[in-house]
């Protein structure tokens, strides 16, 4: 069973980059593609972006020029930078992995428990 | 972007009834070559990540109760629980996986009437 786990800072200033680290046990990097999807207090689920373990991306436009995601097969983590940050972006944020299915990508079948990121001075 | 919108906002619903969610794609969400629906549901309880309940619009993820079903096709789609207990006390949300960006509707919140 895939387990994921956010890592990172709880508390990030105005203007800095926000930074975020999922790390995946019980099965293999390779076999899904791995996204970051935030949910902002009291509000919906967005959807951030993508990556594979080739290093293929894909972000949401609303995000994209201030977006990063990176992925490092050894440990078996990917990772998210989100830059100049805002109160905005103050949101719970989660990784989850999506896997593969009749040659495109599928729901999400694996979530982690989340990361609270508080964009504040 | 498909815009995914839910109804209701929120209802209440006695223990042991029925409880109807409604979810609408802004355009139609049916891969051709393959005839599959690209619509998700997720249960969140509160405090925890979204669960995944049904996907390809129908399909129940192992471990769901049978009182969770889906159904709908083209743009509109429908989250059943066929007889409401306690621990489906929730937000259920819609999310189409047919094109980036990836988008989910507002959310159901499930109330005990």
């Amino acid at each position: 069973q895939v387990q994921l786990q956010e890592s990172g800072p709880g508390l990030v200033k105005p203007s800095e980059t926000l930074s975020l680290t999922c790390t995946v046990s019980g099965g293999s990097i390779s076999s899904y593609y791995w996204n970051w999807i935030r949910q902002s207090p009291g509000n919906g689920l967005e959807w951030i972006g993508y990556i594979y373990y080739t290093g293929s991306t894909d972000y949401n436009p609303s995000l994209k020029s201030r977006v990063t995601i990176s992925v490092d097969t050894s440990k078996n983590q990917f990772s998210l930078k989100l830059s100049s940050v805002t109160a905005a972006d103050t949101a719970a944020y989660y990784c989850a992995g999506q896997g593969v299915e009749m040659a495109t990508l599928r729901y999400f079948d694996y979530w982690g428990q989340g990361a609270l990121v508080t964009v504040s001075s | 972007d498909i815009v995914m919108t839910q109804s209701p906002d929120s209802l209440a619903v006695s223990l042991g009834e029925r409880a109807t969610i409604n979810c609408k794609s802004s355009q139609s969400i049916l891969y051709s070559s393959n005839s599959k629906q690209y619509l998700a549901w997720y249960q969140q309880r509160p405090g925890q990540p979204p669960r995944l309940l049904i996907y390809w619009a129908s399909i129940r993820e192992s471990g769901v109760p049978d009182r969770f079903s889906g159904s709908g096709s083209g743009t509109d789609f429908t989250l059943t629980i066929s007889s409401l207990q306690a621990e489906d006390v929730a937000v259920y949300y819609c999310q189409q996986y047919y094109t980036t960006p990836w988008t989910f509707g507002q959310g159901t919140k499930v109330e005990i009437k």
